[in-house]
């Protein structure tokens, strides 16, 4: 069965600093991943996604995320946060019909 | 980028009535409409899929008698919580696929519900 585990539930960061929200897939197949992310009682953005192709993938806002097969990982990077991207990070994974969210990262940057 | 609204943004009702939530499609057509429930802090819950023109598929443990949903077109799928309590207050989003399988997903803004 597909699952997504997103292991921090909450991360601090100082303002310009990196950033590396980890998410971990379970699925039988080869998955399709994506991290939306949540501003408060709004819906969700994508920030990027992969299918196939290179496992390094940019997406909008500075974001990046790499795929690693073997680690069933598809953690999410960002060289230098801006106090604009405190929100909640979702990392879902694409199964037969649906898609599996993670719990959700909140992302705190502070000054 | 595909657009998905929803509508409304926020609502308030009073426990047993209903009440419905559009979710629009707005420069694609929808094959297939998904809901989520969210509640404080947590992670989407999928409630149930639709598929235009068919019933829905609810996920284990969703009330299709209390959630009903309808896509009777390519562009719009409504979700109407039916006799309203104070335990469905909660965040719904739907999101929007033109291919289903395996291909995006586009979200709306989602509405807060909330039932006095």
């Amino acid at each position: 069965a597909q699952s997504v585990t997103q292991p921090d539930i909450h991360i601090t960061v100082s303002e310009g600093a990196s950033l590396e929200l980890r998410c971990n897939y379970s699925y039988g197949a080869t998955p399709y991943l994506f991290w939306y992310v949540q501003s408060p009682g709004q819906g969700l953005q994508l920030l990027l996604k992969y299918f196939s192709g290179d496992t390094l993938v940019q997406g909008i806002k500075g974001f990046e995320a790499e795929f690693k097969r073997s680690q069933s990982s598809f953690n999410l990077r960002k060289p230098s946060v801006h106090w604009s991207d405190a929100a909640e990070y979702f990392c879902a994974v694409n199964g037969a019909n649906n898609l599996f969210f993670g719990t959700g990262t909140r992302l705190t940057v502070i000054p | 980028g595909a657009v998905v609204s929803q509508h409304p943004s926020r609502v308030i009702c009073k426990s047993g009535t209903s009440v419905k939530i559009e979710c629009r499609s707005l420069d694609f057509q929808a094959t297939t409409m998904f809901w989520y429930r969210q509640f404080p802090k947590q992670s989407l819950m999928l409630m149930a899929t639709s598929n235009e023109g068919s019933k829905a598929t609810y996920e284990q443990g969703v009330e299709k008698d209390k959630f009903l949903i309808n896509h009777a077109s390519l562009t719009l799928s409504t979700l109407t919580v039916t006799s309203a309590h104070p335990e469905d207050s909660s965040f719904y989003i739907c999101s929007a696929s033109f291919q289903g399988l395996g291909t995006e997903a586009f979200f709306g803004q989602g509405t807060r519900l909330t039932v006095v």
